[in-house]
């Protein structure tokens, strides 16, 4: 069965203090893997795709990375205004009807 | 940019009431889903559209209906509202050449 694994469930994190949150995934086949921002009461929005092991993307101070297995966002010096719920979601080659699989998200508290 | 415009940000309904949750997409995107999404659950599939009149059931169907009469409009429907579908629901689209979601602002539903 395809799973998605977010950890951890939560982090706290002092101003500047650098960090990473994971996703884990088993799935038959990665068509790309991708991760969101969600602020309170609003909608997911999007950071990042990749699409194979290896790569690396990066926006102001966070970078996305993807091995076979797993995804690491690296959270580097944050600030307050950093703080939301971080999701990750993997697209399998299963179909072509664009469905996601969602992890349950890693709530990022940056405490200035 | 593409835009997901959800045509409510909260709603109260009672329990037994027919519901419509309204999605609109202005990016001629063929695909098209709900989703809600709960405290420890993450986001869960009610269902999907991958053309006009095209649906199919997601993972937690139950309970919802779905109407797709024109391609940027995707409707929920929850035929009787029962308080344990209180939750928010969050409506997105895909287009064929991008494999992401854009993700409108969400509903906050509560039935009492």
């Amino acid at each position: 069965e395809d799973q998605v694994t977010q950890s951890p469930e939560a982090l706290r994190l002092q101003e500047g203090e650098s960090s990473s949150l994971n996703c884990s995934y088993t799935v038959s086949g990665l068509r790309g893997l991708f991760w969101y921002r969600q602020d309170p009461g609003k909608g997911p929005e999007f950071l990042f795709t990749l699409y194979s092991a290896g790569e690396e993307k990066e926006k102001e101070r966070l970078k996305a990375t993807l091995t076979k297995k797993e995804s690491f966002l690296h959270i580097t010096a944050p600030k307050p205004e950093d703080s939301a719920t971080y999701l990750c979601a993997v697209q399998t080659a299963r179909g072509n009807t664009g469905k996601l699989i969602f992890g349950q998200g890693t709530t990022l508290q940056v405490k200035p | 940019d593409v835009k997901v415009t959800q045509s409510s940000r909260y709603l109260v309904k009672r329990t037994g009431e027919k519901v419509f949750l309204e999605c609109v997409q202005d990016m001629d995107h063929e695909n098209m889903f709900w989703y809600r999404q709960d405290p420890g659950l993450g986001l869960r599939l009610i269902y999907f559209s991958y053309d006009v009149k095209m649906k199919e059931k997601g993972d937690i169907p139950e309970g919802y209906s779905v109407s797709r009469e024109k391609k940027e409009r995707f409707s929920l429907i929850l035929e009787s509202a029962s308080t344990n579908q209180t939750s928010m629901y969050l409506c997105a689209s895909r287009g064929q050449d991008y494999y992401g979601y854009t993700f409108g602002s969400g509903t906050r539903l509560t039935v009492v």
